[in-house]
Formats: C-alpha cells, sequence, structure tokens
C-alpha cells in the first residue's frame, strides 16, 4: 500500500499555464508539506498545513496555493507557470502524536517542467 | 534562522570504505535530526533520526548518526560501504517544539558515489 502517493508522477506545460498536483496520505497524518527539489537537488519547505495551520514559506510566491479537501489530500496549485517554477516537488505527511511522532513520509515526487 | 550544512557536496569511495558524511546545524532550540536518503530517480527514505535519549542513533542498511550537542553536529557513519549505497543523502532538522516544528530544513545533500 503507497503511504503518500503524488499525481501526476511527470508533467509537462508551457509557460503561463496553470496546473495543480495531487497528494494523497493513507497513513493517517494530520500533517501535509510540500518541498520543492531545485535542479542542484536542494529541497525547500514550501508549505505545511493541518486541520488548523497554514504555515507559508514566505520565499514562495502567491501563485502557488495548497487546497486540502480533507486531511487527507493536499494539493498544490500553480497559476501562470514560470520557467523557473520547473522543478520536482514532493508531499509528505507527519502526525503530531503517536510512534512516529514528526517523522515525514515522502511521496515520490511529481517532476514539472516548464518549457 | 535555521540552516544546515553539509560539507561534502560529493563523496567517492570504493566499495567496503567507511564512511563519514559531516552535518552542522544552527538553530537556538531544541531540535529533532534527520537523515535521509534519495536514491537515483526515487523519493526521500528516512535512515535514521534522532530526537532525544541516546546520541549515538543506528539506522536502517547499517548506518548510524551521532548526535554531539556541544558541536551541534550530526554526523552520518557507515563502516563498509556498498555499490547499493549510491545515493543522495539529505541531512534536516526541525524544531522539536513550537508552531512550525514539523518543517524540515535540508542541507543541500551530499552525493555518495561508490565504485565497485
Amino acid at each position: 500500500d503507497t503511504a503518500v502517493s503524488q499525481t501526476p508522477k511527470y508533467l509537462v506545460t508551457q509557460m503561463g499555464n496553470d496546473k495543480s498536483i495531487k497528494c494523497e496520505q493513507n497513513l493517517g497524518h494530520d500533517t501535509m508539506y510540500w518541498y520543492k527539489q531545485d535542479s542542484k537537488k536542494f529541497l525547500k519547505i514550501m508549505f505545511s498545513y493541518n486541520n488548523k495551520e497554514l504555515i507559508i514559506n514566505e520565499t514562495v510566491p502567491n501563485r502557488f496555493s495548497p487546497k486540502s479537501p480533507d486531511k487527507a489530500h493536499l494539493n498544490l496549485h500553480i497559476n501562470s507557470l514560470e520557467l523557473g517554477d520547473s522543478a520536482v516537488y514532493f508531499c509528505a505527511s507527519s502526525a503530531t502524536s503517536g510512534s512516529s511522532y514528526n517523522e515525514q513520509f515522502f511521496g515520490p515526487g511529481t517532476r514539472l517542467t516548464v518549457l | 534562522a535555521q540552516s544546515v550544512s553539509q560539507h561534502n557536496h560529493h563523496v567517492i569511495l570504493s566499495e567496503a570504505a567507511s564512511l563519514e558524511l559531516g552535518c552542522n546545524y544552527s538553530y537556538g532550540g531544541t531540535v529533532n535530526l534527520f537523515w535521509y536518503v534519495q536514491y537515483p530517480g526515487q523519493h526521500l527514505q528516512l535512515l535514521l533520526k534522532y530526537f532525544s535519549g541516546d546520541p549515538l542513533v543506528k539506522g536502517i542498511k547499517g548506518f548510524e548518526a551521532e548526535f554531539i550537542k556541544s558541536k551541534f553536529s550530526f554526523n552520518l557513519r557507515k563502516p563498509s560501504v556498498q555499490w547499493s549505497d549510491t545515493a543522495e543523502y539529505f541531512c534536516a532538522v526541525n524544531a522539536a517544539y513550537g508552531g512550525s516544528q514539523g518543517n524540515l530544513i535540508f542541507g543541500k545533500g551530499t552525493k555518495l558515489s561508490v565504485k565497485p
């Protein structure tokens, strides 16, 4: 059973388009995250979200917005895509209690290429 | 601001050599520490973690790490590497307490290449 899944795995699109990446976790976790990994493999937090609080990394452009229809899903919407948005986007989740408290489980990543 | 430094960008070893990857962090409070591995084309997997207690932590696949609080360090070690250990290794920290405690701050990663 996949713990954290993302769709699509690959996304190729034109500059200026709007796209979404979906993330689902079946671990019963209450906090989910989005990370961006750039071409140099550097990973940076974009958002963290639980049912109480959205924490946004201040460096993330407001063209990026997380949408959470329920606790198990955190989708990433990107408007007006730019060349610099090309990266691998990872979703992750964690629990705020229990034996795996604060340990993040990562999805397989979505490689976004903006042409 | 929190930050994580990994000293080595690319490490090349022969099989059976010993490995030590450096990691230092900067943070004023109590932290949790992690090492993740990313095999080529794959997602991040947790190797080991330190929350509290014994500063020598053992993880999967024969890896271990030692937390030295006075040096703000959490170096990763393996006595004998294998070709299958070829991957990118990331050190990460998050705050043990506070509103943004979950957010992981990653180092820039160390690429390990093991020659057969």
